[in-house]
């Protein structure tokens, strides 16, 4: 069963609009969340995280916030940029184990 | 600024064959990990060390081994190579297994024949 779930295989937005993209999950014991963007052939890079007691952090463009009773999460990039355009993946960690379970991504292609 | 090496970037291998791919990070970090990505998924844990001399299975350890050679390296190793082990491998680290976000390699294509 899976237990990070971004549920948009995809999606496209306009230069200058806000992109929102979102990730379920259903372990409660998942208590640190990180979203990673990709591009093609690089690894994975670290974006922006959010501890299970806030319900909300930013850094620059982007946003994440925590909906703990609905186990959800979403990332706001606002505005979004075409070298924003990348596969955005959820990933949540439980208990300071530092490993973390990854949703299967969202691409997110921003058209100028 | 190197952060997480791995080598090789491409490898093809033959039913049966095996072979080690090779991780080492330069920022000093006590964790370590290995992730394989299959095509339309998200990454799936290998095998992790969270310190020097301990390894610890992941969520997806079947035909694999690992090695925590020292701080900086973790190999991982297929043992017998099979064509379901096809797939992108990427080793991270991060500064310890804490609250603390991984730094990726940028990862080595395998395919099984």
């Amino acid at each position: 069963d899976q237990q990070v779930k971004q549920n948009s295989p995809s999606l496209s937005v306009q230069e200058g609009r806000i992109s929102i993209l979102n990730c379920d999950y259903t372990n409660s014991m998942f208590d640190y969340f990180l979203w990673y963007k990709k591009y093609p052939a690089e690894g994975p890079t670290f974006l922006i995280s959010i501890s299970s007691i806030k319900d909300k952090n930013e850094d620059g463009r982007f946003t994440v916030f925590l909906n703990k009773s609905a186990k959800h999460l979403s990332l706001h990039i606002v505005p979004s940029q075409p070298g924003d355009s990348a596969v955005y993946f959820c990933a949540a960690s439980e208990n300071n184990a530092g490993k973390s379970t990854f949703g299967d991504g969202t691409t997110l292609t921003v058209k100028p | 600024n190197a952060g997480v090496t791995q080598t090789p970037k491409f490898q093809v291998l033959k039913t049966g064959q095996s072979m080690t791919l090779q991780c080492a990070q330069d920022m000093n970090h006590n964790s370590m990990y290995w992730y394989r990505q299959d095509p339309g998924m998200g990454l799936r844990l290998i095998y992790y060390s969270a310190s020097e001399g301990t390894t610890d299975k992941g969520e997806v350890p079947n035909g694999y081994n690992v090695s925590r050679l020292n701080k900086r390296e973790f190999s991982l190793r297929l043992e017998s190579a099979a064509p379901s082990q096809t797939s992108v491998y990427f080793c991270a680290s991060s500064l310890d297994r804490g609250y603390t976000e991984a730094f990726f390699g940028q990862g080595t294509r395998l395919t099984v024949v």
